[in-house]
């Protein structure tokens, strides 16, 4: 099975800053990787997909990069509704599909 | 518009039976494969099962396997989910999900999610 382990736990940041989420895979997963955003009481919105592609009405201040075991979400300007948490999930090796345990992106 | 609608959640007794449904409206059903994702109280996501896009096919989380079945009714636009045998540690919110498309194939991540059915096992 395919641990996904992401940090930080929890992110603490300002409107207007910019987030650097990380999630680091315990083998190679090439580039199959989707970030998701929930927000309470929500379900996840897919936000990228393929480690890159940001999925449809995403807006472009969301990116994601890397491939084989380590992968960042970069929000660029952080906007009051961008406070939520953030969850990496793997495809490449299922089943299981597995998600990583999720980073809590919180108003400084 | 696609749109995923659950149903079936509740309250049930450890060991005693649930199923859940999810209707689909927006999308041609028969063509997608279908998930199963839950999230206990405060916790993460956990994927649960999956199904195939004409059902021939199921493939399940160890925590769930033999103890839950996945289906699809294409006719009817619903996916279902065959709770047994159940524990408290059941006790989440199940989102059933539709799988993406990379370049028009089917790829397993989860690009439509329905609003979620709460799930509680007590005594």
């Amino acid at each position: 099975e395919i641990v996904l382990t992401q940090s930080p736990a929890t992110l603490s940041l300002s409107p207007g800053e910019r987030a650097t989420l990380s999630c680091r895979a315990s083998q190679s997963i090439s580039s199959y990787l989707a970030w998701y955003q929930q927000k309470p009481g929500q379900a996840p919105r897919l936000l990228i997909y393929d480690a890159s592609n940001r999925a449809t009405g995403i807006p472009a201040r969301f990116s994601g990069s890397g491939s084989g075991t380590d992968f960042t979400l970069t929000i660029s300007s952080l906007e009051p509704g961008d406070f939520a948490v953030y969850y990496c999930q793997q495809r490449s090796h299922w089943p299981p599909i597995t998600f990583g345990q999720g980073t809590r992106l919180e108003i400084k | 518009q696609v749109q995923l609608v659950e149903s079936g959640g509740g309250v049930v007794q450890p060991g005693r039976s649930l199923r859940l449904s999810c209707a689909a409206s927006g999308f041609t059903f028969s063509n997608w494969p279908m998930h199963w994702v839950r999230q206990a109280p405060g916790k993460g996501l956990e994927w649960v099962a999956v199904i195939s896009s004409d059902g021939s096919t199921e493939h399940y989380a160890d925590s769930v396997k033999g103890r839950f079945t996945i289906s699809r009714d294409i006719s009817k636009r619903t996916l279902y989910l065959q709770l047994n045998s159940l524990r408290a540690e059941d006790t989440a919110v199940y989102y059933c999900a539709r799988s993406g498309l990379v370049r028009g194939v089917n790829a397993y991540h989860f690009d439509y999610w329905g609003q979620g059915a709460l799930v509680t096992v007590s005594s």
